[in-house]
């Protein structure tokens, strides 16, 4: 167990709908990371929050965004859906914002039919 | 671009023999490697890593081994264990202009490792 929550843990849904998945990092981890993985991508990364701020931002489309509250916990927003958006999103949390380790969530498996 | 890559996409060895699984990166400005495993179902677990500044890092039975000038990183698996199966990605960050890093990992493809008993 890394430590790194995620809900839900499958999300099932139609095309065109909007969903938001979410994340509560490591105790005292001040930094969050979405990585969605497809099955012909692999682990790629979207977005970095850190204390609240965007701090880098990957190949993440325009139709997702992301935010990071207060609390540090983090949720990942996507909108009007479509087939290619199916694969498994993580999301994971280190201490610093050049933090070395990542830990991992065991990650949102998002259908979309 | 695939700045990281695992050309093998599956490595069968025998339990308690040596696992080799290799990664080749294309970006120089790679400063920090990791490796991790994950089993299905379940989120990737960090293994090891290594530095650019370093050749060598050791972790009781994993050994990550860094050529630069090659471009090139291996894990060492030694002796492979059959709970070891599991697919391994290899990862890179980068760091930024300025000098920062920030975190962001670029994964390799993955390799699927399976430990006969």
């Amino acid at each position: 167990d890394s430590g790194v929550t995620q809900t839900p843990k499958h999300l099932i849904t139609a095309t065109g709908q909007r969903v938001t998945l979410r994340c509560s990092p490591r105790s005292g981890d001040l930094s969050v990371y979405w990585y969605q993985q497809s099955l012909d991508q692999g682990l790629q990364f979207l977005i970095q929050y850190y204390n609240g701020e965007e701090r880098a931002k990957g190949n993440i489309l325009e139709r997702f965004s992301a935010q990071q509250f207060p609390d540090l916990h983090s949720e990942l927003n996507l909108s009007s859906l479509e087939l290619g958006d199916s694969a498994l999103y993580f999301c994971a949390s280190s201490v610093r914002s050049g933090g070395n380790e990542q830990f991992f969530g065991p990650g949102t498996r998002l259908t979309v039919l | 671009d695939q700045q990281v890559k695992q050309n093998s996409p599956s490595l069968s060895v025998q339990e308690g023999r040596i696992s080799i699984l290799n990664c080749d990166y294309t970006n120089s400005m790679f400063d920090y490697f990791l490796w991790y495993k994950k089993y299905p179902a379940e989120g990737p677990t960090f293994l090891i890593s290594i530095s650019s500044i370093k050749d060598k890092n050791e972790d009781g039975r994993f050994t990550v081994f860094l050529n630069k000038s090659a471009k090139h990183l291996s894990l060492h698996i030694v002796p492979s264990q059959p709970g070891d199966s599991a697919v391994y990605f290899c990862a890179a960050r980068r760091v930024e202009r300025g000098g920062t890093s920030y975190g962001k990992l670029t994964f390799g493809q993955g390799t699927i490792l399976t430990v006969h008993p």
